[in-house]
């Protein structure tokens, strides 16, 4: 069936430095590919979708693309700060309905 | 907008005792869906509803009952809750034809 493994955490870093966060994923067809973000005591938001191979997506300084040959979707962001502070998931929706999520890779920030 | 709201945001049962958690949306969204949270194990989907009326089950879908009465509703119910169900519990919608969806703020559930 369909999954998405991620990189464990936790991830800590310091402020401004560069974050990467693995993700691949076993789907039959085309996914659409997401990260989102949950901070402290949250519920979950997108922070970015691509939709078809080798699109980008990005927000807020971060950035992932979707590799349909390596079917992967990492994560990045060049200059992190505390703000980014949360538990970062990834996840794919093979069809209108679902979705399946990653693990969770927690990510500390320190100043 | 409010967006998803769920009440409660936390709750303690004791092993057999039933439970109602209740999410509500004011997006007009077709679809909802019920996530746990556990840890390591990201979210896994309980039930789904793709529109007033209907459900489906999700990967983790015993122990739990659904209710999609109106479209802006959609209850969770634990009729006899376990340690098991310990967890939090998040709510979700989204417009059909679309694949983003929105979450609510959880509810965090201790069975003892």
């Amino acid at each position: 069936g369909d999954s998405v493994t991620q990189m464990e955490g936790p991830v800590t870093l310091s402020e401004e430095a560069f974050l990467t966060i693995n993700c691949t994923y076993t789907a039959t067809g085309y996914p659409s590919l997401f990260w989102y973000v949950q901070y402290p005591g949250e519920g979950l938001q997108l922070l970015l979708k691509a939709t078809k191979a080798d699109d980008k997506g990005s927000n807020k300084g971060f950035e992932a693309t979707y590799r349909k040959e390596t079917t992967s979707f990492h994560l990045e962001k060049g200059s992190v700060q505390v703000s980014d502070s949360a538990v970062y998931f990834c996840a794919l929706s093979p069809n209108d309905y679902k979705l399946s999520f990653g693990a969770g890779t927690t990510v500390t920030v320190r100043a | 907008n409010a967006g998803v709201t769920q009440t409660p945001k936390f709750q303690v049962l004791k092993t057999g005792q039933s439970m109602t958690l209740q999410c509500a949306q004011d997006m007009n969204h077709n679809s909802m869906y019920w996530y746990r949270q556990d840890p390591g194990m990201g979210l896994r989907l309980i039930y789904y509803s793709a529109s007033e009326g209907t459900t489906d089950k999700g990967e983790v879908p015993d122990g739990y009952n659904v209710s999609r009465l109106k479209k802006q509703n959609f209850l969770l119910g634990l009729e006899s809750a376990a340690p098991s169900q310990t967890s939090v519990y998040f709510c979700a919608s989204k417009t059909s034809g679309t694949d983003t969806q929105y979450f609510g703020p959880g509810t965090r559930l201790t069975v003892l």
